[in-house]
């Protein structure tokens, strides 16, 4: 069983500052990683994702992720944050297996979410 | 990428009653996903809902609870039966979509906000 864990469930940083969103995940296979962020009143939009290669993988609107097999993390980063990021974002791990018009996602196992607010 | 769209965006319903949720999609997608996500807590999977087949079901969800349809590659609708307010939640539903390459990516809904009294 595959299973998620964001580290910090708030994290307040002023404009402009860098932050790193923590993600730590379990599982017996071979993952697929994802970070989602949520706007207040608003469905899930993806940030980035890692399927396989580089393990520095770079998003939407400046962030990135490293993936680190060895310490099964995926922290998520921005080196300078707006007042717009203000949102939850979510940690997320998925089975991967091929279909007939190539490989599809499985489910998603969500971590419990990290509330960041950028201050002025 | 995949529009999606979710009515009702939000209800307030007496115990005991059922809501349909309903999702639309403005292309035809094979894999449809309904997901919870309880006050402050995460999204937890609820069940698989392919074309043409029985939905599947996670671990503490049941049909009768939790009746899916899916009549085609567009639409589904997620009934939530006899509520109680531990049924309070937001209600997402999610699509795969071909993405880049050869791979899929998985698109969400607004959501719907339910809330039981």
């Amino acid at each position: 069983a595959q299973s998620v864990t964001q580290l910090d469930s708030q994290v307040p940083v002023f404009e402009e500052a860098p932050v790193e969103l923590r993600c730590n995940y379990s599982s017996s296979v071979s993952v697929y990683l994802f970070w989602y962020v949520q706007y207040p009143n608003q469905g899930l939009q993806l940030l980035l994702k890692y399927l396989s290669g580089s393990t520095l993988v770079k998003g939407i609107n400046g962030f990135e992720a490293e993936f680190n097999k060895s310490q099964t993390s995926f922290h998520l980063r921005k080196p300078s944050v707006h007042i717009s990021d203000t949102a939850e974002y979510f940690c997320a791990v998925s089975d991967m297996f091929p279909n007939a018009g190539g490989t599809s996602y499985g489910k998603l196992t969500f971590g419990q979410g990290t509330i960041l607010t950028v201050h002025p | 990428s995949a529009v999606i769209s979710q009515k009702p965006s939000r209800d307030i319903c007496q115990r005991g009653t059922s809501l349909t949720i309903q999702c639309q999609v403005d292309s035809q997608v094979t894999m449809m996903f309904w997901y919870r996500q309880q006050p402050g807590q995460s999204l937890t999977l609820i069940a698989t809902a392919n074309q043409g087949s029985e939905a599947t079901y996670e671990s503490g969800f049941v049909i009768d609870k939790f009746p899916i349809s899916r009549p085609n590659l567009t639409f589904s609708t997620l009934t939530v039966s006899n509520m109680s307010p531990e049924d309070s939640s937001i209600y997402l539903c999610s699509v795969e979509w071909r993405g880049t390459g050869t791979s899929y990516e998985q698109y969400f809904g607004p959501g719907t906000r339910l809330t039981v009294t």
